[in-house]
């Protein structure tokens, strides 16, 4: 079955960097579009970054353009999310997530996540 | 960006009665729109997809429908299992933005 399970969140102070990684099983990682989402603590879902099936397109939301990266790794089944110039507000609950459909817009397979907290 | 508005934010029902979310969409996005369920401390799940197709393994009691603007997700009969929040996310432009949510409480 489809397995996505996130690691490398943290305690960070604001202004450092942070590397997100989610490693995927069970599916055929190279043809899907990979998210991550992000949830602040008691807060709704915010959409982070989208990473086509073969790396050739990102997209990023308003918030996290120009300070975070998505990338992946196809032979090892593993999507990353390089997160710099980190602020307070960034501090949320992170998941990686299979995108489908038109878009590659929702998404049907979630881990549980990782918590990213930035603090000084 | 597409502004996405839900309502009601919280709603108070019995199990064994129909409860209707509505979502809607700052402009046009079609069909393309999902719902998702979370319960505390867990991943959401996709529930719908296209407005109004079922995720597999979902069960029958949850249905979509709307276009365009408008849309609803509609539980036929709430079971103790469905009290959780509801989001909405379109997904007409690579921007993606999720619904505030819709929290169902137990009354």
């Amino acid at each position: 079955q489809v397995q996505l399970v996130e690691s490398g969140g943290g305690v960070v102070q604001p202004g450092r960097s942070l590397r997100l990684s989610c490693a995927a099983s069970g599916f055929t990682f190279s043809s899907y579009g990979m998210h991550w989402v992000r949830q602040a603590p008691g807060k709704g879902l915010e959409w982070v970054a989208l990473i086509w099936y073969d790396g050739s397109d990102k997209y990023y939301g308003d918030s996290v353009k120009g300070r975070f990266s998505v990338s992946r790794d196809n032979s090892n089944n593993t999507l990353y999310l390089q997160m710099d110039s980190l602020r307070v507000e960034d501090t949320a609950l992170y998941y990686c997530a299979r995108g489908r459909g038109h878009n590659y817009g929702y998404r049907d397979s979630w881990g549980p996540g990782t918590l990213v907290t930035v603090s000084s | 960006d597409i502004q996405m508005t839900q309502s009601p934010s919280t709603l108070s029902a019995f199990v064994g009665d129909r409860v209707t979310i509505t979502c809607r969409a700052s402009q046009t996005i079609s069909t393309w729109l999902a719902w998702y369920q979370q319960k505390p401390g867990k991943a959401p799940k996709v529930l719908i997809y296209d407005a109004s197709s079922l995720e597999t393994g979902v069960p029958s009691r949850f249905s979509g429908s709307g276009s365009g603007t408008q849309f609803t997700l509609t539980i036929s009969r709430l079971q103790p299992d469905d009290f959780a929040t509801y989001y909405c996310q379109h997904y007409d432009s690579y921007s993606y933005t999720f619904g505030q949510g819709t929290k169902v409480e137990i009354k």
